[in-house]
């Protein structure tokens, strides 16, 4: 199976203040028939499933803040959230669905 | 829109197996994978395994492998998961999810609110 691996485990970020979380996976999940990443972020809440927030890497979902932001390519992804809110506290994973599927350890987000 | 709800928690003894559903309305069942993932407390996310309806072979993690059966009834369009042979590890919040391009697996944008399955003796 693809490791995926994330750092750090995680972080405090004042608010306003930028948050960059780092994916790296154990062998490329770009698939150059079609030049996608089969790269997803997620944020989950406590009591709460996953949320969709980034697909193929970098394609922001419906209705998620234009302050998240993925970007990477082969084995080395990134999210960003460039200005932290208060409701953005949460745990975020990186998922490849390549083959097949597997998710990153997650990395936590508090408020500094 | 889709909506996914599962079935309700479950206490189980070593050994035993539990079956968790996942009933879809809206949209087309057949053509979208359900995706199965669990969480143990104070853990990440781990995927368990996958199918499409239609095509009706199932995707399994190589861990569970053996031990993981999913399935899916069309005719209710109500998705399945039964894990064997439980251990006091497999306490866990089990998810299923749907995709949103058909065909296909890939990234989940409907889940459903969660099972809780606990297996103590």
């Amino acid at each position: 199976d693809i490791v995926m691996t994330q750092s750090p485990d995680s972080l405090a970020v004042s608010l306003g203040e930028r948050a960059t979380i780092n994916c790296k996976s154990s062998q490329s999940v770009l698939n150059n028939s079609n030049n996608k990443n089969y790269l997803t972020w997620y944020q989950q809440k406590p009591g709460q499933p996953p949320k969709l927030l980034i697909y193929w890497a970098s394609t922001r979902e419906s209705g998620v803040p234009d302050r998240f932001s993925g970007s990477g390519s082969g084995t080395d992804f990134t999210l960003t959230i460039s200005s932290l809110q208060a409701e953005d506290v949460a745990v975020y994973y990186c998922q490849q669905h390549y083959s097949p599927q597997t998710f990153g350890q997650g990395t936590k987000v508090e408020m500094k | 829109q889709v909506h996914l709800v599962q079935s309700g928690a479950e206490v189980k003894k070593p050994g035993s197996s539990v079956k968790v559903s996942c009933k879809a309305s809206g949209g087309t069942f057949s053509i979208y994978a359900i995706s199965w993932v669990r969480q143990a407390p104070g853990r990440g996310l781990e995927w368990m395994g996958g199918i499409i309806p239609v095509f009706g072979t199932a995707n399994y993690a190589q861990r569970f492998q053996g031990r993981v059966t999913i399935t899916t009834d069309e005719s209710t369009s109500t998705a399945y998961m039964e894990l064997s042979s439980l251990r006091s590890e497999d306490t866990a919040v089990y998810y299923c999810g749907r995709t949103r391009e058909s065909y296909t697996y890939g990234y989940v944008n409907f889940w459903g609110q969660g099972t809780l399955v606990s297996v103590s003796s």
